[in-house]
């Protein structure tokens, strides 16, 4: 079964420009969360989609928006970039049905974005 | 809010020697998972182990185990025979039973020394 994949894996973009990443979820998981890592603030949580819905959201501004389509492949939008946005974003993919006490992420590579 | 604490951001170990890394988490919630993963230079998350806080059985994957102390906010990963592939960045992660929410500590840099 293949993996949790992202594109791009590198990406470099200039400040006020907006970026889409993408994260294709392991066949049949339906629940995809969004991580950002930068050495500051290490890795924190962005938001989950589960059935096309936002399931949680973490405290990032309205710049950061995703969204999920039926095949449960989801995109991470970033409007207005800042320099601090440059940073190693992950995806985690899983079941998703929460009534699953196995249930556990899997990770993507990550898409490394960085903004000058 | 829940928080992960990791308090050894170094640590290193001799080939075929045993390592210990130290987690402690603060959360009001009686029930709840919490989970190692392991990032290589590649920054591919690996998950390590997993254990439940229902269960008073610490979990075991092969070299890997942990030391749960319910009471004490307390995960602890044992790495016995380490070898030169699990040098990495280690993260003690939380999650709650509802949702998919992971909170991450600030994470350990493993060196495993030949």
């Amino acid at each position: 079964k293949a993996g949790v994949t992202q594109t791009p894996r590198y990406l470099i973009k200039t400040r006020g420009q907006q970026v889409t990443l993408s994260c294709s979820p392991i066949s049949g998981h339906r629940s995809v969360s969004w991580y950002q890592q930068t050495p500051g603030q290490g890795l924190q949580f962005l938001f989950e989609y589960f059935s096309e819905t936002q399931r949680n959201k973490g405290n990032f501004p309205g710049r950061f928006s995703g969204r999920q389509f039926s095949n449960s492949r989801s995109e991470m939008n970033v409007s207005t970039l800042e320099l601090g946005d440059s940073a190693l974003y992950l995806c985690a993919s899983s079941l998703g049905s929460g009534s699953t006490t196995q249930e556990t992420q899997y990770f993507g590579p990550g898409t490394r974005l960085l903004v000058l | 809010a829940q928080t992960v604490t990791q308090s050894q951001p170094e640590m290193s170990v001799q080939e075929a020697e045993t390592v210990t890394l130290s987690c402690t988490y603060d959360t009001s919630e009686s029930d709840y998972y919490l989970f190692w993963y392991k990032q290589p230079p590649s920054r591919q998350m690996i998950l390590v182990i997993r254990q439940e806080a229902y269960k008073q059985q610490n979990a075991t994957e092969n070299r890997f185990s942990v030391n749960f102390q319910k009471a004490a906010k307390s995960f602890s990963l044992k790495i016995s025979d380490s070898q030169l592939g699990d040098a990495a960045m280690y993260f003690c992660a939380y999650r709650e039973t509802s949702g998919s929410r992971l909170t991450f500590g600030e994470g350990t840099q493993l060196t495993v020394n030949p």
